[in-house]
């Protein structure tokens, strides 16, 4: 049974960044597999930040795109989220997903529980 | 990208059947067959319940169905029970351009 598990710090300042772990159990990442970030706020509803291949394909969020990084670590079979210069509206829930499917349809079959992260001084 | 539109909320009685929605537009939902469909109970993580439009995963209950015609995207529960109360998530999946609606509210009568 694939497991997800997120962590990291739940209060970041604003401007500095976030940084966050998924870890995997289960199933090994370098096998094979997208693996990403999904947020969640009251406001916003859930949100794709973005997705990292073993291979080193990613995608992300145009939104986000100019601070935001997904990293794998297939040794430690983890994987990583940075958000840079944060500000209160980046203030969530965030999700580590595995990415399941293939030939340009893919959809989000495994969950982390989430962590939230509240961003203030 | 412009997100999905769905019903703030939608109930129904146990037994009874309901249907949410899921707009998109001609270059997305109305496309391809990249939609997929979440369920998230009060503080727990979403969870899949179909993808690809029509495809339910292993250890859903059938009583979940998916279908789509032209723009629009629909998930169907049948046999409502207390415990399909619960926020529905629709989302179309396109690399960068993966797009969440803004999730329906379920209440069981």
């Amino acid at each position: 049974q694939v497991q997800l598990q997120e962590s990291g710090p739940g209060l970041v300042k604003p401007s500095e960044t976030l940084s966050l772990t998924c870890a995997v159990s289960g199933y090994s990442i370098s096998t094979g597999s997208y693996w990403g970030w999904i947020r969640q706020t009251p406001g916003k509803g859930l949100e794709y930040m973005g997705s990292s291949y073993h291979t080193g394909q990613t995608y992300y969020n145009p939104s986000l795109k100019s601070r935001v990084a997904i990293s794998l670590d297939t040794s430690k079979n983890q994987f990583f989220l940075k958000l840079r210069s944060v500000t209160a509206a980046d203030t969530a829930i965030y999700y580590c997903v595995r990415l399941s499917g293939g030939s340009y349809s893919w959809y989000f079959d495994v969950w982390g529980r989430g962590t939230p992260v509240s961003v203030s001084s | 990208q412009s997100a999905l539109t769905q019903p703030a909320a939608v109930s129904g009685a146990p037994g009874q059947s309901i249907t949410i929605s899921c707009s998109g537009s001609s270059s997305d939902v109305g496309l391809y067959n990249f939609v997929s469909w979440y369920q998230q109970h009060p503080g727990k993580a979403p969870k899949l319940v179909i993808y690809d439009v029509t495809k339910r995963p292993s250890g859903v209950s059938t009583r979940f169905s998916g279908s789509k015609s032209g723009n629009t995207a629909s998930l169907k529960i049948s046999g409502l029970q207390a415990e399909d109360e619960a926020d529905y998530y629709c989302c179309f999946y396109a690399d960068s351009s993966t797009i969440f609606g803004g999730g329906t509210k379920l209440t069981v009568l």
